[in-house]
């Protein structure tokens, strides 16, 4: 069983549109991410949430809206696509203990082309 | 906030020898310190992490050292083998902060 999937694992779309992508762990895990990593594979976080509640927010820009329906899920939903967006999204999902970080299970990711 | 520095950004080394990747970070706060590897079209995995209250760890031909005083923190590969070739990161996460900020990652190549 795969730990943390994401789906799709490719997406090629034109500048202006809208798209998804869907991430879902079967960890049990109470805290989910999304990272980017660019094409110099420089890893960076976007978002993370906890039992469903946004805690970071990484100066995204707007057009970028998580959506975290349960704490198995986060959703990342993409307005107004622009060529800068094209990169490899990455989730994933940690249990946290109070101030401690734990390990991070990464999906394998989601290479977005914005053409 | 915390800034992770990561060198070399590529190293070639014969199979068989040691590699050694360097972190240094910026904020005296972080307190956890793991190492991640990243195979073509994968996403990264956990290979060995550190706490800043251990200066060393070891798991089979793996080892991370941490100087908290200095704040760096290195990786070190020996006997390597072809599987070994990734992409590697180090990160660092202050206490509380909930998430990792990561090196701009080193790609290693093993030789035949």
């Amino acid at each position: 069983d795969t730990a943390v999937s994401q789906t799709p694992k490719y997406l090629v779309t034109q500048m202006g549109n809208d798209k998804s992508i869907k991430c879902e762990q079967n960890l049990g895990h109470d805290t989910m991410y999304w990272y980017k990593q660019d094409s110099k594979k420089f890893l960076k976080i976007m978002f993370s949430y906890n039992n469903k509640e946004l805690i970071i927010n990484e100066t995204v820009p707007n057009r970028f809206s998580p959506k975290s329906p349960d704490k198995a899920h986060l959703n990342l939903h993409i307005n107004s696509l622009e060529l800068g967006d094209s990169a490899v999204y990455f989730c994933a999902s940690s249990q946290t203990g109070t101030g401690d970080l734990g390990e991070l299970f990464f999906g394998e990711g989601s290479r977005l082309t914005v053409l | 906030g915390e800034n992770v520095e990561q060198h070399p950004s590529t190293l070639s080394v014969q199979e068989g020898d040691s590699a050694v990747i360097k972190c240094t970070y910026s904020d005296s706060a972080s307190n956890y310190f793991p190492w991640y590897k990243q195979e073509l079209g994968k996403g990264p995995q956990l290979i060995i992490d550190i706490r800043s209250n251990v200066g060393e760890k070891k798991d089979q031909r793996i080892a991370v050292t941490l100087n908290k005083t200095a704040k760096h923190f290195s990786l070190h590969i020996t006997e390597t083998q072809p599987e070994d070739s990734a992409v590697y990161f180090c990160a660092a996460s202050p206490w509380g902060a909930q998430k990792l900020v990561f090196g701009q990652g080193t790609r290693l190549t093993i030789n035949p």
